[in-house]
């Protein structure tokens, strides 16, 4: 059926890397750009990082730009956040969120997963 | 960058209409979008575009938008739509901006 999927979520310590990964199935993944969006426990959305269908043009918010680096990989149907320089502030459930198109109109998120958490302790 | 602004909380009396509303700069020029979440699940979009709804989204949930002001009308509230709303739009051609979401009681 029609979904993404997150994975690699986890505990990890001030300063380390993790990578999470989105991936895509029913649906001609080439043809989509992908978003991820953040939620800190008991806060709002925070949008993150966009690729585009043609994986070039790839934009961040200010928080992570220089840390967190979005791709993707066509040949896997999968998009990838690796993040590096993890903080406390990170801790989040990480979406990753389709960027559709409908009667000419485009939006983020027609199709999103269920999350995947990430943990950064104090 | 800019900023989308919500009303942290508001309630509606059961069967009766209620607007949520989202002001920001970016809304002169961009569309917003709105979405729906409910505890421990992912968003879900209601509203995109000028005023258009995806299939599964029933025709009580409305937008509209007004200079720097998007509104979105939930007309005849059931429980169900008790949940948390946000907007976002984008901020410039890229990124984009969610505003801090609308907690909706339905009493």
């Amino acid at each position: 059926q029609v979904q993404v999927v997150e994975s690699g979520g986890g505990v990890v310590q001030p300063g380390r890397s993790l990578r999470l990964s989105c991936a895509a199935s029913g649906f001609t993944f080439s043809n989509f750009g992908f978003h991820w969006v953040r939620q800190a426990p008991g806060k709002g959305l925070e949008w993150v990082a966009v690729i585009w269908y043609n994986g070039i043009n790839k934009y961040y918010t200010d928080s992570v730009r220089g840390r967190f680096t979005v791709s993707r990989d066509n040949s896997k149907n999968t998009v990838f956040l690796q993040m590096n320089s993890l903080r406390v502030e990170d801790t989040a459930v990480y979406f990753c969120a389709r960027d559709g198109c409908s009667g000419g109109t485009c939006y983020l998120g027609d199709l999103w997963g269920p999350g995947t958490l990430v943990t950064v302790p104090s | 960058s800019s900023e989308l602004t919500q009303d942290p909380a508001v309630s509606v009396a059961l069967g009766q209409a209620v607007s949520i509303t989202c002001q920001g700069d970016s809304l002169r020029t961009y569309y917003a979008t709105w979405y729906q979440q409910k505890p421990g699940q992912a968003p879900i979009v209601v509203i995109y575009g000028k005023n258009n709804r995806p299939s599964e989204i029933p025709d009580r949930f409305s937008g509209s938008r007004s200079g720097s002001t998007a509104s979105l009308t939930i007309t005849g509230a059931l429980a169900e739509d008790e949940a948390d709303y946000y907007c976002n739009s984008r901020d410039n051609s890229a990124t984009v901006i969610f505003g801090g979401g609308t907690r909706l009681t339905v009493l």
